[in-house]
């Protein structure tokens, strides 16, 4: 079982829609959560973390956690062609005694005008 | 000044060069990172340095050798590479190596073709 698995998409939305992308996780001792975007030949940027059980609003952006599910998902409401990027979901797992920060493949979302 | 810088941005290498990716950063951060980037895969954290020591090392090819000789620079050095190993090498850095925080900040990543 993958780490951290996301649907690779494309996911293509209109503009002014909601963008939803899905992660999920195999640690159930995970406790810290992340969404990093990516542009096309740039480097991921952090712009979501989510620690607690439920949603964390930033802006347009929303993340959603469910730990007993195993779940996270980000929502990005007004979509812009801006926010056509490759979202990757990011997630602390145990690794030993130590956590390291493990990745998902992203999902590319592409915003239509 | 951005705030984690890597050269070159491009390299065409064949098998048999040897070269090295250059890393700096700025933020006075205490931890840096080597990550490779392939094609709908996610990203694979080759090296782990914290105050200069490193801490981790993914099972590495040892083809692939990083030096950390301060908390500000980062190399990686390349030789006898294969074709597989193109890709996109990220650098990047974050305040500790804990994790727990999950802040990394990006350098604009090395893109890597071996003939």
């Amino acid at each position: 079982q993958k780490e951290v698995e996301q649907n690779s998409g494309p996911l293509s939305v209109p503009e002014g829609a909601i963008a939803s992308l899905n992660c999920t996780y195999s640690d159930r001792g995970s406790q810290s959560f992340f969404w990093y975007r990516q542009y096309s030949g740039k480097s991921p940027e952090l712009i979501m973390s989510i620690y607690s059980n439920g949603d964390k609003e930033d802006g347009r952006f929303t993340a959603q956690l469910n730990k007993a599910s195993q779940y996270v998902s980000l929502l990005i409401r007004d979509s812009q062609p801006s926010d056509s990027a490759t979202y990757l979901c990011a997630v602390n797992i145990r690794d030993g005694s130590d956590y390291k920060l493990s990745f998902g493949a992203g999902t590319t979302v592409t915003v239509r005008a | 000044e951005t705030g984690v810088t890597q050269t070159p941005r491009h390299l065409v290498m064949g098998m048999t060069n040897k070269k090295s990716l250059k890393c700096e950063q700025h933020l006075g951060h205490n931890a840096m990172y080597w990550y490779k980037q392939s094609a709908k895969k996610p990203l694979e954290l080759m090296f782990v340095y914290s105050l200069e020591e490193r801490v981790e090392n993914n099972s590495v090819p040892s083809r692939f050798s990083p030096e950390c000789p301060n908390s500000s620079h980062l190399f990686l050095h390349l030789h006898t590479l294969q074709p597989e190993d193109s890709a996109l090498y990220l650098c990047a850095s974050s305040q500790d190596r804990r994790g727990m925080n999950g802040e990394l900040f990006f350098g604009e990543g090395s893109r890597l073709t071996v003939l």
